[in-house]
């Protein structure tokens, strides 16, 4: 099964900063890895697609970009609404495996 | 408007049975795989399986091949997860997402359903 370890597990940024989530694979595959937000309480919320391309609606203060080995997410300025668990998930192959969760608290 | 909607989650004995279903609107169902990803309380997000759509080919994380079996209704638009030998480890939000292979994603998740597995 492919590993997905997250970095860091906990983030506490001020309103504003950019923060960054990486997600590291334990085998190299292309771009078939999504970035989903999960608010408390909420179902996941699909943000970002084949490692890099931002879904419909999504603001375009969230990038992502990654391949092989290492992927990221980035938030460029940090808003309250970000509040939440990020992770990552890979369609390499069977199982599909997610990440950890990365929390983001704000400051 | 696409929408998901899981339903079926209780309190269950361990080693009972249940069976989950999602009902799905706003979009050509038959033509979607489908997913069920389950989250326990207070932990992250793990796949449990995937069923396609034409080809209904299913895939199921190795903690559940063997006691939870997927299956779908077209005509009902309906999603299924019957589970079986429950264990205690299974207690859990279940969703179930909608999969976009031409985005490689869950694009669509439901509300998702508690199933509690306690004695």
């Amino acid at each position: 099964d492919i590993q997905m370890t997250q970095s860091p597990s906990t983030l506490s940024a001020s309103v504003g900063d950019r923060v960054t989530i990486t997600c590291r694979a334990s085998e190299s595959f292309s771009t078939w890895l999504a970035w989903y937000q999960q608010k408390p309480g909420k179902a996941p919320k699909l943000l970002i697609y084949k490692a890099s391309k931002l879904q419909s609606g999504v603001p375009s203060r969230f990038s992502a970009s990654g391949s092989g080995t290492e992927f990221t997410l980035t938030i460029s300025s940090l808003q309250l609404d970000d509040l939440g668990t990020y992770y990552c998930q890979q369609f390499h192959t069977y199982p599909w495996t997610f990440g950890h969760g990365t929390k983001v608290e704000i400051k | 408007e696409v929408q998901l909607l899981e339903s079926g989650g209780i309190l269950v004995q361990p080693g009972g049975s249940l069976r989950l279903s999602c009902a799905a609107s706003g979009f050509s169902f038959s033509s979607y795989a489908m997913s069920w990803v389950r989250q326990a309380p207070g932990k992250g997000l793990d796949w449990v399986s995937t069923l396609s759509g034409p080809g209904g080919s299913t895939y199921y994380s190795d903690s559940v091949k063997g006691r939870f079996t997927i299956s779908r209704d077209n005509s009902k638009n309906t999603l299924y997860l019957q589970m079986s030998s429950l264990r205690v480890e299974d207690t859990a939000v279940y969703y179930c997402a909608k999969v976009d292979f031409g985005k490689y994603a869950l694009d669509v998740w439901g509300q998702g359903t508690l199933v509690t597995v306690s004695s």
